[in-house]
């Protein structure tokens, strides 16, 4: 298994354009999460899905940011416009069915996105 | 949610028992003790969890104390791939789908 996939790993942009960062989660999961890392507030939960159907978007920093989930093995988050203060470490995660015991979320490797 | 409390950082040697303890003073009766940890540059993993009884898995143990106020992750054997920021996170299994990282605790394994 490939683990959960992020794409770009690394993206520089300039205020005020569009960012689109993406994921793929690990096969069978149905849950996907979108965190953002950053030095002063540390990881923090931006939105998540279950079943492709957003669950809770109250970590959504505002109207600038949305998240999509249009199929079990694809998610998009994105910025527009985009500010410098949106620079951060994004993750993506995934996890299978909870049922009555606890299965941890994976996390993807990260997208680094500078916002020049 | 319960909060909790860990040393910002700590120091271990290697191959020497690393203990990291975390406070959940206020954890709730159906709210389970996890960990996770960041390896630098990489996103979280998941360690261990637990109710009340003590949990050990491949990776590491898991002490929780009678009254559940307080824990301790414990790396048995710690090498220099241990080094990483270990979050102690308090969530009822149901609800553990949304994670909340404090600071954690970084620790570093010195040779």
């Amino acid at each position: 298994d490939a683990g959960v996939i992020q794409s770009p790993r690394h993206e520089v942009t300039e205020m005020g354009q569009e960012v689109t960062l993406r994921c793929k989660p690990i096969s069978g999961h149905n849950s996907l999460f979108w965190y953002r890392q950053t030095m002063m507030r540390g990881l923090e939960l931006l939105i998540y899905f279950n079943n492709n159907v957003p669950i809770d978007d109250s970590g959504m920093p505002e109207d600038r940011f949305s998240a999509k989930m249009p199929n079990a093995s694809f998610s998009t988050l994105k910025i527009q416009p985009s500010e410098p203060r949106d620079s951060a470490v994004y993750f993506c995660a995934s996890r299978g069915l909870a049922g009555g015991s606890y299965n941890e979320q994976f996390f993807g490797p990260g997208t680094r996105l500078t916002v020049l | 949610d319960a909060k909790t409390t860990q040393p910002p950082s700590m120091d271990c040697a290697e191959g020497r028992a690393a203990n990291l303890p975390c406070n959940h003073s206020t954890i709730s009766g159906n709210e389970y003790v996890y960990w996770y940890r960041q390896i630098h540059s990489q996103g979280p993993q998941y360690i261990i969890h637990g109710l009340k009884n003590n949990e050990t898995n491949e990776m590491a143990s898991l002490i929780i104390t009678e009254d559940r106020k307080s824990s301790t992750l414990i790396l048995p054997h710690a090498t220099l791939r241990d080094t990483a920021v270990y979050y102690c996170i308090v969530d009822r299994i149901q609800g553990a789908q949304k994670l909340v990282f404090g600071q954690g605790t970084r620790l570093t394994i010195n040779p």
